[in-house]
């Protein structure tokens, strides 16, 4: 069965500060799909990244950098340089290509940025 | 216009009263999922739909049912609203044969409360 776990319930920072937001998931399957949500205060998901389990090339996209590695069954999120818009709960998922696209999420993790 | 949508957004009702929650979507995606979101808990599985005529249950299926009456169109109905169903609602969508596969598109949510 699938699994994600997501071990930071909160985190707070102060702008420009770094943060890593871990995930670490389960599964049987070597096919899968790994992704991270976004969900801001007005409640909706924003969709960041999918990888797939045969991608272990690390992606940056602006300030925010994933990484992920099959060894340690992880997909770690870093935002450079936080700012008060990042402030928001952020989901890591898993996808087993078995469970048909079924999303097995993480429980969160709430990023308070401070100015 | 938003390629998932959900109605209604925002629900307060009573314990005992039937309530439904409805999901459209344009993306012309055969499958539909039903979620719900308490805190600390993340996202978990409801119901998912792979096509009109294939419904299944997810992990937290007891005191729902859904009806796919067309394949735009997912509803969720709790038969008879209790108090600790009060959560966010979200209706997502993907497509089994399409790119990028296993990746959900998400509708806004819906906010409901049980009294």
């Amino acid at each position: 069965a699938q699994k994600v776990t997501q071990a930071q319930t909160e985190i707070s920072v102060v702008e420009k500060e770094d943060v890593t937001l871990d995930c670490v998931y389960e599964t049987r399957d070597t096919t899968y799909y790994l992704f991270w949500y976004k969900q801001p205060p007005s409640g909706e998901l924003v969709f960041l990244i999918r990888r797939n389990s045969f991608d272990e090339q690390n992606e940056i996209s602006g300030r925010y950098s994933w990484n992920f590695q099959k060894s340690t069954s992880s997909f770690n999120f870093t935002i450079t340089a936080s700012q008060v818009v990042d402030s928001a709960v952020y989901f890591c998922a898993l996808s087993e290509e078995t469970s048909g696209s079924r999303l097995t999420f993480g429980e969160g993790t709430q990023l308070t940025v401070n100015p | 216009d938003a390629d998932v949508t959900q109605t209604p957004r925002n629900r307060i009702t009573k314990t005992g009263k039937r309530i439904m929650l409805e999901c459209s979507q344009t993306k012309g995606h055969d499958r539909m999922y039903w979620y719900r979101q308490d805190p600390g808990l993340g996202l978990r599985l409801i119901y998912y739909s792979f096509d009109v005529k294939d419904i299944n249950k997810g992990e937290i299926s007891d005191g729902y049912s859904v009806s796919r009456q067309a394949q735009a169109k997912f509803s969720l109905s709790l038969e008879s609203a209790i108090p600790n169903q009060t959560a966010l609602y979200f209706c997502a969508t993907s497509d089994a044969s399409g790119r990028p596969l296993y990746e959900q598109f998400f509708g806004p949510g819906t906010r409901l409360t049980v009294l």
